[in-house]
């Protein structure tokens, strides 16, 4: 069955510090690959996407993802933080050309100064 | 840019009572979606429709039914509100390579 596994439910960083959330997926395929951010009360942004090509992909406000087809993973990364990045932060594969997009449970990411 | 509005934001409805949820979009896609939103659970699809007058269940369609009349109009129907079905509410459309859009959620509270 397909899945999406965000292993880390919360994680706190320092403001500057790195970043890192962790994305594996389970699919028989290379489906479509997503993160998405979510503010507090609000719905989901679209940060970057992965259909094809260049593993490595940019997405808004400085973040980037890398998929990695022999661990099937797509971790998100982003080299300094800021506290605005205080939100909660979910993977999503879509198998190409299909109707069901399965989110992951989502990695809460806190900010401390 | 993209829109998709949710024209309730938050509803505090009786148990019993007939709720309706709806979400306009304006990227003329054809396929839209309604997903649940609970601590712990992620997002869980309850319909989805792929064109006008067409639908098909998500994975927790139970208590629910949807409408599509028009392209640009989803609507979510919760016959009668229970207390288990308090919860935030997304919509959402999909446009070109399956990139998924999103309404700001409707928060209901059943009471």
């Amino acid at each position: 069955a397909q899945s999406v596994t965000q292993p880390d439910i919360h994680i706190t960083v320092s403001e500057g510090a790195s970043l890192e959330l962790r994305c594996n997926y389970s699919y028989g395929a290379t489906p479509y690959l997503f993160w998405y951010v979510q503010s507090p009360g609000q719905g989901l942004q679209l940060l970057l996407k992965y259909f094809s090509g260049d593993t490595l992909v940019q997405g808004i406000k400085g973040f980037e993802a890398e998929f990695k087809r022999s661990q099937s993973s797509f971790n998100l990364r982003k080299p300094s933080v800021h506290w605005s990045d205080a939100a909660e932060y979910f993977c999503a594969v879509a198998p190409t050309g299909g109707f069901k997009t399965i989110f992951g449970a989502g990695t809460r990411l806190f900010v401390k100064a | 840019d993209v829109k998709v509005t949710q024209s309730s934001r938050y509803l505090v409805k009786r148990t019993g009572e007939k709720v309706f949820l709806e979400c306009v979009q304006d990227m003329d896609h054809e396929n839209m979606f309604w997903y649940r939103q609970d601590p712990g659970l992620g997002l869980r699809l309850i319909y989805f429709s792929y064109d006008v007058k067409m639908k098909e269940k998500g994975d927790i369609p139970e208590g629910y039914s949807v409408s599509r009349e028009k392209k640009e109009r989803f609507s979510l129907i919760l016959e009668s509100a229970s207390t288990n079905q308090t919860s935030m509410y997304l919509c959402a459309s999909r446009g070109d390579g399956d990139t998924i859009y999103f309404g700001e959620g409707s928060w209901l509270t059943v009471v």
